[in-house]
């Protein structure tokens, strides 16, 4: 099965950007996206980016897919207090039902 | 509205209990899940509906009971709960079956203890 690993733990000072990092396994993924979940909450869709880009750029958030080495990566600009929270990438691949949930990062961010 | 709703945001219940989560949306839908969130863990799927039948159902024991009474609604039904059952239980719908071409939106979560 696929295989979705997070570094467990990021921890940044305010206004500083913050990086989070996701390997994956299978290259059949079409979509990945990336949620927020903060504490005791539901998760919130922040972004996503197809297979066929490279970049995405959606205000302070800016996601890049590495295919080859099969790595997506979330930055975060002017990283803020209420940015804290656990942040999955999760893939998914066209025809198939399931979502691949990574193992999570949780953010800190220092004030 | 773009807002999955769930009920109750607590529960607290013993291993004879029986007890029912409900799920809600508005937004014409036809997918709906439910997952089960450990904590410090990502969540896990449990059962998928699309358009009102069970399609998926990722060997979840009996004690837990789905149903789905109309295209908004989701219910989860709660019978004889062990206590390693207590997790966050999220609720999430999506435009159709097909992942990836549908994002899934997500409920704020019912927290369930069993004592």
């Amino acid at each position: 099965g696929e295989d979705v690993e997070q570094s467990l733990f990021l921890s940044v000072r305010e206004g500083d950007s913050s990086v989070i990092n996701c390997t994956y396994t299978d290259s059949s993924s079409t979509y990945l996206y990336w949620y927020k979940q903060e504490p005791g909450a539901g998760l919130q869709l922040l972004t996503y980016i197809f297979s066929n880009m490279d970049m995405k750029q959606d205000q302070r958030l800016t996601v890049l897919l590495n295919k080859k080495d099969k790595h997506l990566s979330l930055r975060i600009a002017d990283t803020q207090t209420g940015d804290s929270a656990i942040y999955f990438c999760v893939l998914a691949t066209s025809g198939t039902y399931k979502y691949i949930f990574g193992t999570g990062t949780r953010l800190k961010v220092l004030a | 509205d773009t807002e999955v709703t769930q009920t109750p945001k607590h529960l607290v219940m013993g291993m004879t209990n029986k007890k029912s989560l409900k799920c809600e949306q508005h937004m014409g839908h036809r997918a709906m899940y439910w997952y089960k969130q450990k904590a410090k863990k990502p969540p896990e799927l449990m059962f998928v509906y699309s358009y009102e039948k069970l399609s998926i159902n990722e060997s979840v024991p009996s004690r837990f009971s789905p149903e789905c009474p109309n295209s908004s609604l989701l219910n989860l039904h709660l019978h004889a709960l062990q206590p390693e059952d207590s997790a966050l239980y999220l609720c999430a719908s999506s435009q159709a079956l097909q992942a990836g071409e549908n994002e899934q939106f997500f409920g704020p979560g019912t927290r369930l203890t069993v004592l």
